[in-house]
C-alpha cells in the first residue's frame, strides 16, 4: 500500500540526548515536510524538503535538524538544543509544493516525550 | 493576523444529522486552495476534501461537501449523516498561491472539535 510510514509511534528522550524520528513515503512525491502539534496551538512547520539534497527551514526550526539524501526519506533530528520537544511530530508529504492544490498526506504521527 | 479562523472549538451533533463546521479565510491571492483534515484521536491526520479557488462548483467527497463561499472567504465543512466514527478534531487549511518568497506552505487554523452523540 502506498503511504507515509513514521517510526517510533511512541519515544521518550532523557534531556540532552538527540533523538532521530524516521519517515519514509512510497508515493513517489518529491516534496516532504515535518511538523509540530502541541495542545491548542495546531500544526506547526519545523523543515520541509522539495526535493533530494535540500531542504529549508519552516517556523520552528531551531533545535531540530534534518536531511533529505533520498528521495524516500526526511528523518528528523531532535537535538538537546530544543528546550520543549515534548510535542506529537507529523511527517507529511506532497507532490510538489509549487502548486496550490497539492494536497499534502500525512504520516501516523510520533509522539515524543522527554523524561 | 490569523489567515485561518476556526471559531468553533468544540461541536456537538446527535447521529445521523448533518453539522457544518465553519472556517474563514484571509488572503490577498486570486489563487490559492483550501483542504479539511480528521484528526481522530490516534493522531493520524487525514486528507477530507480540497476546494481551489478556481473552482466554480463546491467540492464533495462522499459525506463531505464544502461550503466555498468566496466573497465572504469562507470554506465551511458539512458533513451529512453524522457517523459515531466522524467524533474527531477538524482542521481546515489553506496553501496561497505562487509569490516571491512564499513557500507556498499550509496555513493552518487550530481546529474544532466534534463529538457525535449516539
Amino acid at each position: 500500500d502506498g503511504g507515509i510510514t513514521q517510526s517510533p509511534k511512541y519515544l521518550f528522550r532523557k534531556e540532552g540526548q538527540n533523538v532521530t524520528l524516521s519517515c519514509e513515503q512510497n508515493l513517489n512525491h518529491d516534496a516532504m515536510y515535518w511538523y509540530r502539534q502541541d495542545p491548542g496551538q495546531g500544526l506547526r512547520l519545523i523543515y520541509y524538503s522539495q526535493i533530494v539534497n535540500d531542504f529549508q527551514k519552516g517556523d520552528i526550526a531551531e533545535g531540530y535538524s534534518v536531511s533529505r539524501e533520498k528521495k524516500e526519506s526526511f528523518p528528523l533530528t531532535v537535538t538537546s538544543a530544543q528546550k520543549n520537544p515534548t510535542a506529537f511530530y507529523l511527517c507529511a508529504s506532497s507532490a510538489d509544493t509549487y502548486h496550490s492544490g497539492n494536497t499534502i498526506y500525512f504520516g501516523e504521527g510520533s509522539w515524543l516525550t522527554v523524561v | 493576523a490569523q489567515k485561518i479562523t476556526q471559531t468553533q472549538p468544540g461541536m456537538f451533533v446527535q447521529e445521523k444529522e448533518a453539522v457544518t463546521l465553519d472556517c474563514t479565510y484571509d488572503t490577498s491571492d486570486q489563487s490559492y486552495g483550501l483542504f479539511w483534515y480528521k484528526q481522530p484521536s490516534s493522531g493520524e491526520m487525514i486528507f477530507l476534501i480540497y476546494q481551489g479557488s478556481y473552482d466554480e462548483q463546491n467540492a464533495t467527497e462522499g459525506r463531505y461537501s464544502l461550503n466555498f463561499q468566496k466573497a465572504r472567504k469562507s470554506a465551511n465543512l458539512v458533513i451529512s449523516a453524522s457517523q459515531l466514527g466522524d467524533s474527531a478534531m477538524y482542521f481546515c487549511a489553506m496553501r496561497e498561491g505562487y509569490n516571491a518568497g512564499n513557500n507556498r506552505k499550509l496555513i493552518w487554523g487550530l481546529g474544532t472539535s466534534l463529538a457525535v452523540n449516539p
